[in-house]
């Protein structure tokens, strides 16, 4: 079945370093890509998104570019923050709309001053 | 607009007693998910509702969970009789109109989190 495997973690930085989350997946289709993130203390929350290859997802300084190539969509940060500091699950979705989401494990992004 | 409500936030219980949680969706929001997130693993779908029907209850314990959305709004989940490893915290979602249901994203609580001694 479908499935998704992040890097392990935790991934420690500090402040303005450069962030990469290695994330693959395998899926039957053509899945619609996620990264979700999970502040200390609040639900998981859309950090960014991709429906097709080639599209690159960004949003607050992250960007994830969908490849099908290599069944990849790796989370990056130019300049990482401290309150960056978080765990982000990728995740895929595939079918129709409203299909359930299919989550990684998680990384535990730590990021010091 | 009022996000995806979930109580108790907490909950400490023997095994083998009951408990219940409770998810009220973001308003107009047809589809509703529980997900079941064990510490160090990602969500894991349990039940997805499409309105007050069953989409998707596959990987559901049917033996000790079970899960109900009687007028296609709030939905109770609840585990009885509870095991050691049911550990977890609970996680509801919901989407449903105007570009959310079309990009797939998903709309979550903060979750119930269950210790099960």
């Amino acid at each position: 079945g479908d499935s998704v495997t992040q890097m392990e973690g935790p991934v420690t930085l500090s402040e303005e370093a450069f962030l990469t989350i290695n994330c693959t997946y395998t899926a039957t289709g053509y899945p619609s890509l996620f990264w979700y993130v999970q502040y200390p203390g609040e639900g998981l929350q859309l950090l960014l998104k991709a429906t097709k290859a080639d599209d690159k997802g960004s949003n607050k300084g992250f960007e994830a570019t969908y490849r099908k190539e290599t069944t990849s969509f790796h989370l990056e940060k130019g300049s990482v923050q401290v309150s960056d500091s978080a765990v982000y699950f990728c995740a895929l979705s595939e079918g129709q709309a409203g299909t359930a989401l299919i989550f990684g494990k998680g990384t535990t992004l730590s990021v010091s001053s | 607009e009022a996000g995806v409500a979930q109580s108790p936030r907490y909950k400490i219980i023997e095994k083998r007693q009951s408990v219940a949680f409770w998810c009220n969706p973001i308003s107009g929001h047809a589809t509703l998910y529980w997900y079941q997130q064990i510490l160090g693993q990602g969500p894991k779908l349990l039940i997805q509702f499409q309105n007050n029907g069953v989409v998707d209850d596959s990987q559901l314990p049917k033996d000790r969970f079970s899960a109900e959305r009687l007028k296609g709004v709030d939905s109770t989940l609840k585990i009885q009789p509870a095991k050691l490893e049911d550990s977890a915290v609970y996680l509801c979602a919901s989407t449903g109109v105007g570009g959310a249901i079309n990009t797939g994203e998903l709309f979550f609580g903060e979750g119930s989190r269950l210790t099960v001694l």
